[in-house]
Formats: C-alpha cells, structure tokens, sequence
C-alpha cells in the first residue's frame, strides 16, 4: 500500500528546533522527490521546500532559508524536515507530500500526502 | 511571487447544485503547472486536478478543471455529500510554489 507516515505531535519552547520525519512505503522511493508543506491553525497552505531523494539536492522557499534543513534517508526510505530557531508563528501542522523527481517539472505532484505532525511552539 | 486569489470565500450550498469555484492569478501560469485540492477537517490535502484539467487518479468525472493564463475554474457539476469541504489551488511554475487562499464549501 502506498504510504507517507509521519511522526508524532512536537511540543517544542521558542527558540528550540525540531526534527520531523516522513517514511516512504510501497513506491519506487527514489523515483519521486518529496515537497513540505505546513498549515497554521485555521490558515492556508503554505509550501516550505523540496528534496531530490535520488541524490538529496534541494530547493527552500526564501521564507525558510537559513532556518530549515531537508534530507533523506534512501536506506530507510526517509525524509527528514528540521526547522531551528522556532517562534509561535511556527505553530502548524507540517505535511510531507509526494513529488516530482526534478524540481521543474510539470504534470502530477504533490499526489500523495502524509498524515501531517503537529508543532506547538509554546512556552 | 505569484499570488493566486480564490474566489469566492465561502459558498452555502445543497447538494446536487453545481459549484464554480475561481482561482486568478498575479501572473501568466502556464496550465500544466496549476493543481486543485481538496481538504476536509483533520485530513491532507487530497489532489483532484493537476494540469489545469487533468484528474488525478480515482478522482470522479463530476469534478472539471479549466482555464488557461491568470484565470482557471474548479467546478463540481453535481454536489455530493462528501463534497463539503475546502478548495485549494496551487502553482509550480515560479518559485515559491503557492496556493490560494482557499475556498470553503458549506451545506446550506
């Protein structure tokens, strides 16, 4: 069956950082990258960055640059998401999604989704 | 960045009615990079329409994307239960990827 699963819910103090990840199941894990995306309670969606799990490269939304880190785990069909120097407004369900192998590409992304992680950033 | 703005916000409908939903854009998109979700509470995202108009796998035919520049439209032609729910659509042809706002659609 195909499958992104998520981690469990983060209660993380400002300033903290945490570490989620996401586990590929029941695909070719390589053939696709995988893309973020988080939601603030009762907001849209918002696109934080993509990670080529054929060769690890990446591209961040200028958002997030400097504070968010993407890898993957071929191995243990992995990807990981690490956000530092977290505030409130980091506060929101953070989703894995399934994507394109190649950054610029059109057609089918974003077709598979995890379950999505809870962060709360609180002191 | 380009910036998609959904209209309307929030729609009362029954079922059975037909649904537009609007989706304009700051920007030309080219139409093969402009998708459409659906979510409804506690759940991801679900893709229903990848290039403008092409439904994604067991999406059912009720559901039609269209448009072409800085105007595409998501409609439902005939409104099921299941339907109720928020609208999002989304561009990956300039970088940051971004999506709408959102459209909620509501029984009435």
């Amino acid at each position: 069956q195909v499958h992104l699963f998520q981690s469990g819910t983060e209660l993380k103090p400002p300033g903290a950082s945490v570490k989620l990840s996401c586990k590929a199941s029941g695909y070719s894990f390589t053939s696709y990258g995988v893309s973020w995306v988080r939601q603030a309670p009762g907001k849209g969606l918002e696109w934080m960055g993509w990670i080529s799990t054929f060769n690890g490269n990446t591209n961040y939304a200028q958002n997030f640059q400097g504070r968010v880190t993407m890898t993957t785990d071929t191995y243990t069909t992995t990807t990981y998401l690490e956000l530092t120097s977290l505030t409130s407004d980091d506060t929101a369900v953070y989703y894995c999604s399934r994507d394109s192998p190649h950054y610029f590409q059109d057609g089918v992304r974003f077709d598979l989704w995890g379950q999505g992680t809870l962060v709360t950033v609180s002191s | 960045e380009v910036v998609l703005t959904q209209s309307p916000g929030t729609l009362s409908l029954s079922p059975g009615e037909r649904v537009t939903l609007s989706c304009r854009a700051s920007q030309s998109v080219r139409s093969s990079y402009l998708a459409w979700y659906q979510q409804k509470p506690g759940q991801a995202p679900r893709l229903l329409i990848y290039g403008a108009s092409t439904r994604a796998a067991g999406i059912p035919d009720r559901f039609t994307g269209s448009g072409s520049g800085t105007d595409f439209t998501l409609t439902i032609s005939r409104l099921e239960a299941e339907d109720f729910a928020v609208y999002f659509c989304q561009q990956y042809v300039t970088p940051p990827w971004t999506f709408g706002q959102g459209t909620k659609v509501e029984i009435k």
